[in-house]
């Protein structure tokens, strides 16, 4: 089983709409979950980080946590063509002490916001 | 400010030949990581350095890897030989904990054909 598993798409939406895009994961010992918006022939860039359970809104974009369910989603309103790229979750242990935080993510969802 | 910067972009070898990635970090990050995504998978962690010492290398495929980070700047990674199943994008990505978290932030990536 993977660690974390996400939807590769590709998912396409029309401008305007609300995108639901979706992880699942299996070490409980991630603490930290990400989101990364990556253009094409660009690094991966950070959106939205969350710590432990519960809800983040920033603008159009909340990011949500349910550790319970071992489950992490990204909501993206009033969509719009800019939106356009692939869209990676990412996680990590509780930052305590030294140490390595290595990101271990998902394939990533291929997103077009059709206009 | 700049970002996380790599060169070269993109690099075309032969099989057996020996091909050297380079990472420059943003100034004053002591944590510098390396990732790599293979066609079709997830980035998957390579290593770790704390300024010039290895934090983490379990992510390293083999001994034909070879990462480097003299002096606690930038960062080379080779590989020697190259083989086919090396293809892929290797990704930099540099960080500094502040406040008990750290936000990693990555290169635009070195795409790698090995034929």
């Amino acid at each position: 089983q993977k660690e974390v598993e996400q939807d590769p798409g590709p998912l396409s939406v029309p401008e305007g709409a609300i995108v639901s895009l979706n992880c699942t994961y299996s070490n409980s010992a991630f603490q930290y979950f990400m989101w990364y918006r990556q253009y094409s022939r660009k690094g991966p860039e950070l959106l939205m980080y969350t710590y432990s359970s519960g809800n983040k809104e920033d603008g159009r974009f909340t990011a949500q946590v349910d550790k319970s369910s071992k489950y992490i989603s990204l909501f993206i309103r009033d969509s719009q063509p800019s939106d356009s790229a692939t869209y990676l979750c990412a996680m990590t242990r509780a930052y305590s002490g030294a140490g390595s935080y290595q990101l271990t993510f998902g394939k990533g969802t291929k997103l077009s916001v059709i206009p | 400010e700049a970002g996380v910067t790599q060169f070269p972009s993109h690099s075309v070898i032969e099989k057996g030949q020996t091909v050297t990635l380079r990472c420059d970090p943003i100034s004053g990050h002591d944590n510098l990581y390396w990732y790599r995504r293979v066609m079709g998978k997830e980035i998957k962690f390579l290593l770790h350095f704390v300024k010039e010492s290895k934090q983490d290398e379990s992510g390293m495929p083999n001994n034909r890897f070879l990462a480097e980070r003299t002096g606690g700047t930038y960062s080379t990674l080779k590989v020697q030989p190259a083989e086919l199943e090396d293809s892929g994008v290797y990704f930099c990505a540099s960080s500094q904990k502040t406040g008990g978290t750290e936000t990693q932030y990555f290169g635009p990536g070195t795409r790698l054909l090995v034929l």
